[in-house]
Protein backbone atom coordinates (compact mmCIF):
# COMPACT_ATOMS: atom_id res chain seq x y z
CA UNK A 1 0.00 0.00 0.00
CA UNK A 2 0.71 3.89 -0.31
CA UNK A 3 3.49 4.69 2.19
CA UNK A 4 3.20 8.08 4.08
CA UNK A 5 6.19 8.89 6.03
CA UNK A 6 5.62 11.95 8.99
CA UNK A 7 8.96 13.32 10.71
CA UNK A 8 10.10 13.94 13.09
CA UNK A 9 7.73 11.08 15.56
CA UNK A 10 8.82 13.15 18.60
CA UNK A 11 10.14 16.47 19.48
CA UNK A 12 10.54 18.54 22.52
CA UNK A 13 10.97 21.69 22.31
CA UNK A 14 11.45 25.21 24.80
CA UNK A 15 8.71 27.48 24.87
CA UNK A 16 8.70 30.33 22.02
CA UNK A 17 10.32 27.87 19.81
CA UNK A 18 9.11 26.95 16.51
CA UNK A 19 9.06 23.39 14.94
CA UNK A 20 9.09 21.94 11.39
CA UNK A 21 6.91 18.33 11.07
CA UNK A 22 7.64 17.15 7.12
CA UNK A 23 5.02 14.76 5.51
CA UNK A 24 5.97 12.68 2.75
CA UNK A 25 4.30 10.10 0.34
CA UNK A 26 6.83 8.03 -0.80
CA UNK A 27 5.15 6.17 -3.34
CA UNK A 28 2.46 8.09 -4.74
CA UNK A 29 1.90 11.26 -5.47
CA UNK A 30 -0.67 13.32 -3.45
CA UNK A 31 -2.00 15.92 -4.50
CA UNK A 32 -3.91 17.43 -1.37
CA UNK A 33 -2.40 16.63 2.38
CA UNK A 34 -4.53 16.67 5.33
CA UNK A 35 -3.05 17.86 8.89
CA UNK A 36 -5.03 16.60 11.96
CA UNK A 37 -4.30 17.30 16.09
CA UNK A 38 -5.27 14.64 18.60
CA UNK A 39 -5.49 15.11 21.61
CA UNK A 40 -5.32 12.07 24.25
CA UNK A 41 -8.28 9.50 23.79
CA UNK A 42 -9.58 12.11 21.51
CA UNK A 43 -10.72 11.61 18.32
CA UNK A 44 -8.52 13.44 15.36
CA UNK A 45 -9.36 17.15 14.45
CA UNK A 46 -8.64 18.43 11.19
CA UNK A 47 -6.69 21.73 10.93
CA UNK A 48 -6.45 21.93 7.71
CA UNK A 49 -6.59 21.35 3.99
CA UNK A 50 -3.17 21.68 1.64
CA UNK A 51 -3.24 21.55 -2.30
CA UNK A 52 0.01 21.56 -3.82
CA UNK A 53 1.22 24.51 -5.16
CA UNK A 54 -1.58 26.76 -3.16
CA UNK A 55 -2.48 28.25 -0.29
CA UNK A 56 -3.72 26.14 3.06
CA UNK A 57 -7.33 26.08 3.95
CA UNK A 58 -7.76 26.35 7.50
CA UNK A 59 -10.47 25.28 9.62
CA UNK A 60 -12.76 27.49 11.74
CA UNK A 61 -10.79 28.21 15.07
CA UNK A 62 -7.42 27.24 13.66
CA UNK A 63 -4.69 30.41 13.95
CA UNK A 64 -3.08 30.11 10.29
CA UNK A 65 -0.25 32.11 11.61
CA UNK A 66 0.41 29.68 14.22
CA UNK A 67 0.21 26.78 12.42
CA UNK A 68 2.16 27.52 8.98
CA UNK A 69 1.48 24.55 6.29
CA UNK A 70 3.42 24.20 3.14
CA UNK A 71 2.73 22.03 0.68
CA UNK A 72 5.16 22.65 -2.13
CA UNK A 73 5.44 19.94 -4.39
CA UNK A 74 3.16 16.70 -4.55
CA UNK A 75 4.93 14.75 -2.16
CA UNK A 76 5.83 16.91 0.37
CA UNK A 77 4.07 19.18 3.01
CA UNK A 78 5.55 20.56 6.19
CA UNK A 79 3.85 21.77 8.75
CA UNK A 80 5.44 24.81 11.48
CA UNK A 81 4.24 25.13 14.69
CA UNK A 82 5.42 28.85 15.42
CA UNK A 83 6.48 29.89 18.85
CA UNK A 84 5.22 27.50 20.43
CA UNK A 85 3.59 26.62 24.10
CA UNK A 86 2.69 24.12 26.33
CA UNK A 87 -0.76 23.95 25.19
CA UNK A 88 0.29 23.05 21.76
CA UNK A 89 1.53 20.10 23.04
CA UNK A 90 -0.10 17.31 21.47
CA UNK A 91 0.20 14.39 18.37
CA UNK A 92 -0.04 16.07 14.94
CA UNK A 93 -0.53 13.14 11.82
CA UNK A 94 -1.02 14.19 8.49
CA UNK A 95 -2.85 12.03 5.44
CA UNK A 96 -1.96 12.35 1.90
CA UNK A 97 -4.78 11.52 -0.49
CA UNK A 98 -3.52 10.50 -4.17
CA UNK A 99 -3.79 12.22 -7.06
CA UNK A 100 -5.26 8.87 -8.63
CA UNK A 101 -7.30 6.24 -6.77
CA UNK A 102 -10.71 5.61 -4.56
CA UNK A 103 -9.93 8.67 -2.25
CA UNK A 104 -8.77 7.05 0.90
CA UNK A 105 -6.20 8.49 3.14
CA UNK A 106 -3.30 7.44 3.61
CA UNK A 107 -1.45 8.17 6.98
CA UNK A 108 1.77 8.84 9.00
CA UNK A 109 2.75 7.66 11.84
CA UNK A 110 1.93 10.88 13.68
CA UNK A 111 4.13 13.65 15.65
CA UNK A 112 3.95 13.68 19.52
CA UNK A 113 4.77 17.59 20.22
CA UNK A 114 5.73 18.06 23.78
CA UNK A 115 6.85 22.03 24.62
CA UNK A 116 8.26 22.88 27.89
CA UNK B 1 -16.18 15.80 16.86
CA UNK B 2 -16.23 17.86 14.12
CA UNK B 3 -18.74 15.45 12.37
CA UNK B 4 -20.35 13.08 14.12
CA UNK B 5 -20.47 10.51 17.17
CA UNK B 6 -19.56 6.74 17.07
CA UNK B 7 -21.10 4.53 19.36
CA UNK B 8 -20.18 2.72 21.72
CA UNK B 9 -17.19 4.81 23.01
CA UNK B 10 -15.89 1.38 24.10
CA UNK B 11 -16.44 -1.64 23.92
CA UNK B 12 -14.87 -4.80 26.09
CA UNK B 13 -15.05 -8.40 24.70
CA UNK B 14 -13.47 -11.59 24.53
CA UNK B 15 -11.65 -13.32 21.38
CA UNK B 16 -13.99 -14.78 19.36
CA UNK B 17 -16.78 -12.34 19.80
CA UNK B 18 -18.00 -10.57 17.46
CA UNK B 19 -17.67 -6.75 17.59
CA UNK B 20 -20.02 -3.86 16.36
CA UNK B 21 -19.33 -0.46 16.37
CA UNK B 22 -21.93 2.58 14.89
CA UNK B 23 -21.05 5.83 12.99
CA UNK B 24 -23.06 8.46 12.84
CA UNK B 25 -22.39 11.51 10.43
CA UNK B 26 -24.01 15.16 10.07
CA UNK B 27 -23.67 16.00 6.10
CA UNK B 28 -24.31 14.38 2.73
CA UNK B 29 -21.18 12.26 1.92
CA UNK B 30 -20.01 10.67 -0.99
CA UNK B 31 -17.87 7.75 0.77
CA UNK B 32 -17.69 6.93 3.95
CA UNK B 33 -14.42 5.42 5.40
CA UNK B 34 -13.30 3.40 9.12
CA UNK B 35 -9.83 3.50 10.10
CA UNK B 36 -8.24 1.94 12.92
CA UNK B 37 -5.59 3.35 15.17
CA UNK B 38 -3.34 1.50 17.75
CA UNK B 39 -2.49 3.35 20.56
CA UNK B 40 -0.13 6.44 19.88
CA UNK B 41 0.31 5.40 16.03
CA UNK B 42 -0.75 6.56 12.62
CA UNK B 43 -4.27 5.34 11.48
CA UNK B 44 -4.79 2.04 9.14
CA UNK B 45 -7.18 2.23 6.38
CA UNK B 46 -9.91 -0.66 6.75
CA UNK B 47 -12.68 -0.35 3.72
CA UNK B 48 -13.99 2.51 2.42
CA UNK B 49 -18.04 2.24 1.12
CA UNK B 50 -19.38 4.60 -1.45
CA UNK B 51 -23.31 6.83 -0.80
CA UNK B 52 -24.56 4.51 -3.40
CA UNK B 53 -23.51 1.54 -1.66
CA UNK B 54 -25.36 -0.65 1.72
CA UNK B 55 -23.18 -3.11 2.62
CA UNK B 56 -19.36 -4.34 1.79
CA UNK B 57 -17.01 -6.76 2.87
CA UNK B 58 -13.59 -7.24 3.17
CA UNK B 59 -12.12 -10.34 5.05
CA UNK B 60 -13.57 -10.24 8.55
CA UNK B 61 -15.11 -6.84 8.43
CA UNK B 62 -18.63 -5.56 7.28
CA UNK B 63 -19.70 -2.62 6.96
CA UNK B 64 -23.23 -0.73 5.99
CA UNK B 65 -24.41 2.03 5.16
CA UNK B 66 -27.76 3.82 5.63
CA UNK B 67 -27.65 7.06 4.05
CA UNK B 68 -31.09 8.57 4.87
CA UNK B 69 -29.99 7.74 8.49
CA UNK B 70 -26.79 9.05 7.88
CA UNK B 71 -25.32 6.47 9.94
CA UNK B 72 -22.88 3.34 9.51
CA UNK B 73 -21.99 0.57 11.13
CA UNK B 74 -18.58 -1.76 11.38
CA UNK B 75 -18.88 -5.10 12.18
CA UNK B 76 -15.50 -7.18 13.19
CA UNK B 77 -16.47 -11.22 13.50
CA UNK B 78 -14.70 -13.89 15.32
CA UNK B 79 -12.28 -11.03 16.79
CA UNK B 80 -9.24 -11.64 17.76
CA UNK B 81 -6.50 -9.81 20.82
CA UNK B 82 -4.86 -8.61 17.94
CA UNK B 83 -7.88 -6.31 16.89
CA UNK B 84 -7.93 -4.51 20.06
CA UNK B 85 -7.58 -0.41 18.63
CA UNK B 86 -9.54 2.61 18.16
CA UNK B 87 -11.75 2.34 15.59
CA UNK B 88 -12.80 5.28 13.26
CA UNK B 89 -15.00 6.78 10.87
CA UNK B 90 -14.52 9.44 8.70
CA UNK B 91 -16.69 11.29 6.46
CA UNK B 92 -16.06 14.26 3.64
CA UNK B 93 -15.87 15.06 0.13
CA UNK B 94 -12.99 17.02 -0.24
CA UNK B 95 -11.69 16.82 3.27
CA UNK B 96 -12.55 14.28 6.02
CA UNK B 97 -13.87 14.50 9.32
CA UNK B 98 -13.56 11.77 11.78
CA UNK B 99 -15.93 10.28 14.14
CA UNK B 100 -15.23 10.02 18.32
CA UNK B 101 -13.78 6.53 17.62
CA UNK B 102 -14.90 3.61 19.51
CA UNK B 103 -12.10 1.95 21.63
CA UNK B 104 -11.95 -1.96 21.56
CA UNK B 105 -10.63 -4.35 23.66
CA UNK B 106 -10.06 -8.03 22.93
CA UNK B 107 -9.58 -10.06 25.42
CA UNK B 108 -7.65 -13.50 25.10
Amino acid sequence: GAVVSQHPSWVICKSGTSVKIECRSLDFQATTMFWYRQFPKQSLMLMATSNEGSKATYEQGVEKDKFLINHASLTLSTLTVTSAHPEDSSFYICSARAYTGSGELFFGEGSRLTVL
Amino acid sequence: SQQGEEDPQALSIQEGENATMNCSYKTSINNLQWYRQNSGRGLVHLILIRSNEREKHSGRLRVTLDTSKKSSSLLITASRAADTASYFCATGFNKFYFGSGTKLNVKP
